[in-house]
């Protein structure tokens, strides 16, 4: 079986500063996904990735960058903090879209003081 | 676009009971659900999905039901356990339609009591 691994677990930035959020998968997947999840909202899609080095944006892009260097890796950076941010943020990937079969990481919380 | 409403947000039954969770779409044209548990501390996984065509499934003590008419997608849990506490969220794909992209609920987080 294979791993979503999202470093770091916790992450806590000051407002405006520049974030970055990584996720490594050793499914050697396609596809994979940024995911926010707020409390008592479902999961918002900010950038989805379908092979290396492409970037689709996704409802809540803005605010946010991505990048796909490698099949294995992908990292979402939140260019300025703020702090309605307080979130989690969720990487997962899947072998094919068109499944819904997603692998999802544990999470990697952000807080904005 | 597709928006998906989840109720109820918190429930509470006790072991052995029973438990209903719904979600209500709005594209009539979904065609893929799908329900993924997230128990304390650990990822998301996928618990279940049904496929319009199919509109039902069964397994692990859950039922999905799928009501095209309604547009209203269930997870029933016949007979609680303490394994099943957690928090459940449904998603929706109009497939290639919406590029396969999956529309969530807010989630409902299901406590068993002994």
């Amino acid at each position: 079986g294979g791993i979503i691994t999202q470093t770091p677990k916790f992450l806590i930035g000051q407002e405006g500063q520049k974030l970055t959020l990584k996720c490594q998968q050793n499914f050697n997947h396609d596809t994979m996904y940024w995911y926010r999840q707020d409390s008592g909202k479902g999961l918002r899609l900010i950038y989805y990735s379908i092979t290396e080095n492409d970037l689709q944006k996704g409802d809540l892009s803005e605010g946010y960058d991505a990048s796909r260097e490698k099949k294995s890796s992908f990292s979402l950076t939140v260019t300025s903090a703020q702090k309605n941010e307080m979130a989690v943020f969720l990487c997962a990937s899947t072998t094919g879209r068109h499944t819904g079969q997603l692998y999802f990481g544990e999470g990697s919380k952000l807080t904005v003081l | 676009g597709e928006q998906v409403e989840q109720r109820p947000p918190h429930l509470s039954v006790r072991e052995g009971d029973s438990a209903v969770i719904t979600c209500t779409y709005t594209d009539p044209n979904s065609y893929y659900f799908f329900w993924y548990k997230q128990e304390p501390g650990a990822s998301l996984q996928l618990l279940m999905k049904v496929f319009s065509s199919t509109e039902i499934n069964e397994g692990q003590g859950f039922t999905v039901l799928l009501n095209k008419k309604d547009t209203r997608l269930s997870l029933n849990l016949t007979a609680a356990h303490p394994g099943d506490s957690a928090a459940y969220f449904c998603a929706v794909s109009a497939g290639v339609d919406s590029n396969y992209q999956l529309i969530w609920g807010s989630g409902t987080k299901l406590i068993i009591k002994p």
